[in-house]
This record gives structure tokens, sequence and C-alpha cells, in this order.
């Protein structure tokens, strides 16, 4: 199962939006809405930030969305923060009945 | 408070085992799924392995199957990752997370194994 595909990184200044996708194929992005994100500061634990394509964890800020189209998934982080700086994982759950991580994307605030 | 403790990993020569454990503690273990992933140094997450509740269903990725076993025992309360015929390309930080359903919440702060001679 190979990877799904990120960005590796993306960048913008505090305030503004930027968006980081997440490209599958029909065995999981396209088949599945069992697509999450993932928020990874270095040296902590990964965090959870979406569910199922588009919801979002009880506490997680509503700054950060996701939808998804055919075999991509995107996650969208609007009113860009310092504290947002750090890398971001999508997953899928795949027709093997397993599931894959994307690329991962470090997001910079600039 | 949901909290996920991972243990057991060190340094292994190559063709060694090791087994993981990660304690749960403030849900109903017995009531979810659990899932095992791993990074190595420099890379991106990677799925390792799931369980469900009960323990009766096992799942792996291609790159560690036949060569890790998953399971779980509910009355401590605790997930296993054995890992046989290790691989300097299993050098990674584990990480068990809550789940196996769509989504991993929480997630352990993750134990290093590190495979070298």
């Amino acid at each position: 199962q190979s990877a799904l595909t990120q960005p590796a990184s993306v960048s913008g200044s505090p305030g503004q939006s930027i968006t980081i996708s997440c490209t599958g194929t029909s065995s999981d992005v396209g088949s599945y809405n069992s697509v999450s994100w993932y928020q990874h500061h270095p040296g902590k634990a990964p965090k959870l930030i979406i569910y199922d394509v588009s919801n979002r964890p009880s506490g997680v800020s509503n700054r950060f969305s996701g939808s998804k189209s055919g075999n991509t998934a995107s996650l969208t982080i609007s009113g860009l923060r310092a504290e947002d700086e750090a890398d971001y994982y999508c997953s899928s759950y795949t027709s093997s009945s397993t599931y894959v991580f994307g690329t991962g994307t470090k997001v910079t605030v600039l | 408070e949901v909290q996920l403790l991972e243990s057991g990993g060190s340094l292994v020569q190559p063709g060694g085992s090791l087994r993981l454990s990660c304690e749960a503690s403030g849900f109903t273990f017995s009531r979810y799924a659990m899932t095992w992933v791993r990074q190595a140094p420099g890379k991106g997450l990677e799925w390792v392995s799931g369980i469900t509740d009960s323990g009766g269903s096992t799942y792996f990725a291609d790159s560690v199957k036949g060569r890790f076993t998953i399971s779980r025992d509910n009355s401590k309360n605790t997930l296993y990752l054995q890992m046989n015929s290790l691989r300097a390309e299993d050098t990674a930080v584990y990480y068990c997370a809550k789940g196996n359903g769509g989504w991993f919440d929480p997630w352990g702060q993750g134990t290093l194994v590190t495979v070298s001679s």
C-alpha cells in the first residue's frame, strides 16, 4: 500500500488560510469516508484534528476543516497562528482492511 | 482522562525480537479497537497493526506481516506488539493509539525501537 500523497511543505502568514491536499486512489480515499487528519509537533504525540473527512473532535478549533472530492482529501487551516506550525498527516482506510497515512506536510507560519 | 503509556522499546540486533506494551487508562479498554503506528527517523507516520476490541481480529501492514503479532489482555488494559525477525528498517518510534474504526485518538507518547548491530 503506497502512502497517500501530500505536499512536503506549505507556508502562510499569520491570519491567512492554507490548504493541504491528500491524494490517494479508488482503493482508499476515493472509496471511504474514513479519512482523518493529525497534527504532529515533533517529540509529542500526534493529535487527531479531523475524522470522517470533515468532523472535528471536541476541543479542536473550528479553524480546522476538512473535505473530500474523488480521490483527494483536503485540510484547510484558516486564521493561521504560530502554534499551527507542525507536521500534518492524513490517513485513510483501505480496501485491504488496513490504513494508510499520507507522506506528511510541514506547515510553516511565516 | 484517557492515557496510553508505551514501554518496551530498546536497542536490539538485527534478527532479534522485542515486545512492546501499551498500558491504557481512563476508558473501558475492552470496548475499543487499538492500533500501532510507527515513525522512522526523519520519515512520516506508518500504520503498523490493528486489533479489534475482543482481540478476535488482527490486521497488519505488508511491511510487518508474518513478523509482528498484535495482541491484548483486556483484564490488564494492555496492548502488545510482538516483533520478531527485526530489521534495520523497523527502527522507529512506535505509538499506540485508541481506535481502529476510522480514526486514532488519542495517541501515546511513543517508545523508541532501534535495530542495529
